[in-house]
C-alpha cells in the first residue's frame, strides 16, 4: 500500500531557530496534508497541498509540495516555544482514509 | 466551533473484556473514520464509515471489532475481547460532505489493556 517517509524522527531546537520537516514517497500522491499534534493531544490538520510545486504559507509556517508532487516539506521560521508537538503529513487515498508518515517531534528549548 | 467529541478519556479494561468507545462526530459531517496510535508512534487508519456502512478498513481491523452508528449521532468501536496489544489511544474523526475534506479528530479515548 501507499506509504509516506517523515524524516527526522527528532529534532531540538533553540527557540529562534528555523525548523524543517521533510516527507516523501515513491509514487505520486494526488494530495498531502499537514497536522500538529501537541504532546498528549491530538491530530490538528493545518493545511492541505494538491497541486505540483505549491507553496502555501500560514504566518510562520511554509508548506510546500514538490514538482514531482512525491515530496513535501514543512518549514517553521523562528521557532516559538508553542510550536512543541509532533509534525505529521498525511495522505488522503481515493476511499478518504489518511495514510500518515511517521511524524516529526519538535523540541524547543527556550 | 464545533467540535468531534469522545468518550471515555481513558479507558482501563482486562484482557479479553469487551470495550465500546463513543464518538459523536460533529453534527452535520457524513464522513467518520477511527483511527489509533500506539504510544509513540504514527496514527494508523482502522475504518471509515459511510452512509450506515463500513467504507474501508485496514487489516487491523480484524473480526473483534465492530463499528456502528445507532442513533444518528453517535458513532462508537467495539473491541469483543481486547488484546494487550490493543493498548493504544483510539481516535475519531469526521468530514463534511466529500473523501476530499478536512477529517477533524476528536480528542481520543486512551484505552489501557492489562
Amino acid at each position: 500500500g501507499q506509504q509516506v517517509m517523515q524524516i527526522p524522527q527528532y529534532q531540538h531546537v533553540q527557540e529562534g531557530e528555523d525548523f524543517t520537516t521533510y516527507c516523501n514517497s515513491s509514487t505520486t500522491l494526488s494530495n498531502i496534508q499537514w497536522y500538529k499534534q501537541r504532546p498528549g493531544g491530538h491530530p490538528v490538520f493545518l493545511i492541505q497541498l494538491v497541486k505540483s510545486g505549491e507553496v502555501k504559507k500560514q504566518k510562520r509556517l511554509t508548506f510546500q509540495f514538490g514538482e514531482a508532487k512525491k515530496n513535501s516539506s514543512l518549514h517553521i521560521t523562528a521557532t516559538q516555544t508553542t510550536d512543541v508537538g509532533t509534525y505529521f503529513c498525511a495522505v488522503s487515498s481515493n476511499t478518504g482514509k489518511l495514510i500518515f508518515g511517521q511524524g516529526t517531534t519538535l523540541q524547543v528549548k527556550p | 466551533e464545533p467540535e468531534v467529541t469522545q468518550t471515555p478519556s481513558h479507558q482501563v479494561t482486562q484482557m479479553g473484556q469487551e470495550v465500546i468507545l463513543r464518538c459523536v462526530p460533529i453534527s452535520n459531517h457524513l464522513y467518520f473514520y477511527w483511527y489509533r496510535q500506539i504510544l509513540g508512534q504514527k496514527v494508523e487508519f482502522l475504518v471509515s464509515f459511510y452512509n450506515n456502512e463500513i467504507s474501508e478498513k485496514s487489516e487491523i481491523f480484524d473480526d473483534q471489532f465492530s463499528v456502528e452508528r445507532p442513533d444518528g449521532s453517535n458513532f462508537t468501536l467495539k473491541i469483543r475481547s481486547t488484546k494487550l496489544e490493543d493498548s493504544a489511544m483510539y481516535f475519531c474523526a469526521s468530514s463534511p460532505s466529500s473523501l476530499a475534506d478536512t477529517q477533524y479528530f476528536g480528542p481520543g479515548t486512551r484505552l489501557t489493556v492489562l
